[in-house]
């Protein structure tokens, strides 16, 4: 079992949808969660960063953390066709003592907006 | 806007032959990741580098695949030599350390070097 799941997807939503994106993790060190968007052929682009239980908004964007649950989930509104990408959910444990903070991905969501 | 910067952007190399990939991280950023990403999936970690010191590379092929970082800025990671199974797209990442005290920060990529092997 992977340490962080993620479902592929694709997902296909009409502009001015809101989208829900998901990722489950088994390591309970996890601390740190992230958020990428990956365009075709490009880098991942971060898009939202957290260390806490709760909600963090910026914007369109609001990402969500349960570690009781160990669920994160990312909320997109208003969605628009320049939000098509691929999202990746990413973690890391606290960088101190033998862990450096290496950072694990799920599998990415594929994501398309239709006008 | 600063940001992490990748060369060459697109390489294709025959079978056996040997391959080398440029990263150069965003100033002052101490920790720098090599991740390779198949088509279809997300990155996986290669090589993560504190300063010049490998932290973590239980993930890199060591028969083929070498990384360093000398001074502590900028970095080469080498394939040779490249197999088929070696086309990818290889992400450099970095982030910041905060003060003298080791803390996670928000990671940055560049646009990698996508490989194609024949």
């Amino acid at each position: 079992q992977k340490e962080v799941e993620q479902d592929p997807g694709p997902l296909s939503v009409p502009e001015g949808a809101i989208v829900s994106l998901n990722c489950t993790y088994s390591n309970s060190a996890f601390q740190y969660f992230m958020w990428y968007r990956q365009y075709s052929r490009k880098g991942p682009e971060l898009l939202m960063y957290t260390y806490s239980s709760g909600n963090k908004e910026d914007g369109r964007f609001t990402a969500q953390v349960d570690k009781s649950s160990k669920y994160i989930s990312l909320f997109i509104r208003d969605s628009q066709p320049s939000d098509s990408a691929t999202y990746l959910c990413a973690m890391s444990a606290f960088a101190g003592g033998t862990s450096y903070g290496k950072l694990t991905f799920g599998q990415g969501t594929i994501l398309t907006v239709h006008p | 806007e600063a940001e992490v910067a990748q060369s060459p952007r697109y390489k294709i190399t025959e079978k056996s032959q040997a391959v080398a990939f440029w990263c150069d991280p965003i100033s002052g950023h101490a920790t720098l990741y090599w991740y390779r990403q198949i088509l279809g999936q997300g990155p996986e970690l290669l090589v993560q580098f504190q300063d010049e010191s490998v932290v973590d590379d239980s993930q890199l092929p060591k028969d083929r695949f070498s990384a360093e970082r000398l001074k502590g800025v900028d970095s080469t990671l080498k394939i040779q030599p490249a197999e088929l199974g070696d086309s990818a797209m290889y992400l450099c990442a970095s982030s910041a350390r905060t003060g003298g005290r080791i803390m996670n920060t928000e990671a940055f990529f560049g646009q990698g070097t996508r490989l194609t092997v024949v």
